[in-house]
């Protein structure tokens, strides 16, 4: 199995706080990725990283920002939480060639 | 975007019986997966298969990338096998897998 660990795996919080989510990876991959799933939109691309420093946008980009100090760890960061944000939460690893994903456990949060 | 349809989108098995899920994607692609989802959350790979067949115990998956689809064939299916199934592929364009609506199996004793 690939070394990926999320945490927290569960957090409950209210709207308007930040929520920080950690994802850490033992592989040494150069691709780092976080996804939402939500029911009747599967997963959807949140932000990626190729690099350390180095991020950008996906599909569903608002209302989030991340950060990549080291090539371990990939911090998803939700400003000002909403319900909207409620969700589970994956991240993803690939190495050079972005060739196969792996993820991570999950996070699951819930917004009240 | 790219569109990945899966069908069928439920389905229900008796143990031991054999069943195929098939994955259409709308363009080329560089990477085309297999998840199974559990019922406890957790994405397992099953399959990267881009192009080719691959099998993996009671588990095999085709893709013909020049006709735009994948398979997924389950063999004597066990209870263990119930969850989703998720296809995701990603064009030569594009950072992000993009994935399938998936197919709910469950398998009955």
């Amino acid at each position: 199995d690939a070394g990926i660990t999320q945490s927290p795996r569960h957090k409950v919080t209210e709207t308007g706080t930040p929520v920080t989510l950690r994802c850490h990876q033992t592989e040494n991959h150069r691709y780092m990725y976080w996804y939402r799933q939500d029911p009747g939109h599967g997963l959807r691309l949140i932000h990626y990283s190729y690099g350390v420093k180095d991020t950008d946008k996906g599909e569903v980009s608002d209302g989030y920002s991340v950060s990549r100090s080291k090539t371990e760890d990939f911090l998803l960061t939700l400003e000002s939480a909403t319900s909207s944000q409620t969700s589970v939460y994956f991240c993803a690893i690939s190495g050079q060639s972005m060739d196969e994903q792996f993820f991570g456990p999950g996070t699951r949060l819930t917004v009240l | 975007g790219i569109q990945v349809e899966q069908s069928p989108p439920d389905l229900i098995l008796q143990e031991g019986a054999n069943s195929t899920l098939r994955c259409n994607f709308s363009d080329s692609v560089n990477n085309l997966q297999w998840f199974h989802q559990n019922p406890w959350g957790q994405l397992i790979n099953l399959f990267y298969i881009p192009s080719g067949t691959k099998q993996n115990g009671r588990l095999s998956a085709t893709t013909v990338a020049t006709e735009r689809y994948s398979l997924l064939y389950i063999s004597s299916s066990q209870t263990t096998d119930s969850g989703v199934y998720f296809c995701a592929v990603r064009p030569s364009n594009d950072y992000k897998l993009s994935f399938g609506a998936g197919t709910t199996v469950t398998v009955r004793a």
